[in-house]
């Protein structure tokens, strides 16, 4: 069964104070990666999707990696606009739950001035 | 705007009762998916549609039931309301039958009383 563990729960940083928040999944074979952002009351908004060992991507301060186990978003120099739960989300390339997406619980990022 | 609308926003109702949550995809999309989101089991799938049919099935309650009509607009039925039933309902929808980052509307939330 596919499974994603996100971690930690929650992280609170002050305004500058770079880090990262992990991905753990297991797949029988993974489609993608996909990173969201998701702010109180509203639907997911896309970031990335990563999809091989290797791989990465930026946009402005965040930047997601891949392995073969693990997904990282590392945020530089954060603003408190960046506030928000972060969720990670895979596809499995088999079966008959091609389109379907299993997510993690997300991790809440607050982001001080 | 991401281009996946959803109506009606908010939707209060009493137990036992049956609902429609509307849902209308990002213009050429052809892929619908539904997803429950709880503050206990966080984003789950629910169904997918792609041009009219269904593609992929997840825990989705009996009770509950969706389609995919010809201009692409979908409709989830969710019917002999409970309590537990209480939650952030999201569409979203993406060009073919799985791919890149799939784009999700701002959800209907229901609440049963």
């Amino acid at each position: 069964e596919d499974q994603v563990t996100q971690s930690p729960e929650a992280l609170r940083l002050q305004e500058g104070e770079s880090s990262s928040l992990n991905c753990s999944y297991t797949v029988s074979g993974l489609r993608g990666l996909f990173w969201y952002r998701q702010d109180p009351g509203k639907g997911p908004e896309f970031l990335f999707t990563l999809y091989s060992a290797g791989e990465e991507k930026e946009k402005e301060r965040l930047k997601a990696t891949l392995t073969k186990k693990e997904s990282f978003l590392h945020i530089t120099a954060p603003k408190p606009e960046d506030s928000a739960t972060y969720l990670c989300a895979l596809a499995n390339a088999g079966g008959t739950s091609y389109g379907k997406l299993t997510f993690g619980q997300g991790t809440i990022l607050t982001v001080h001035p | 705007d991401s281009g996946v609308t959803q109506t009606p926003k908010h939707l209060i109702t009493a137990t036992g009762q049956r609902v429609t949550l509307r849902c209308s995809p990002r213009s050429g999309d052809l892929s619908v998916y539904w997803y429950q989101q709880s503050l206990d089991q966080g984003l789950q799938f629910l169904i997918q549609y792609y041009n009219g049919e269904e593609r992929a099935k997840g825990n989705i309650l009996e009770r509950f039931s969706a389609q995919q009509f010809p201009d692409l607009h979908s409709e989830l039925n969710l019917s002999s309301l409970e309590l537990g039933d209480s939650a952030l309902y999201f569409c979203a929808s993406s060009p073919g039958i799985g791919g890149g980052g799939y784009t999700f509307g701002s959800g209907t939330r229901l609440t049963v009383v």
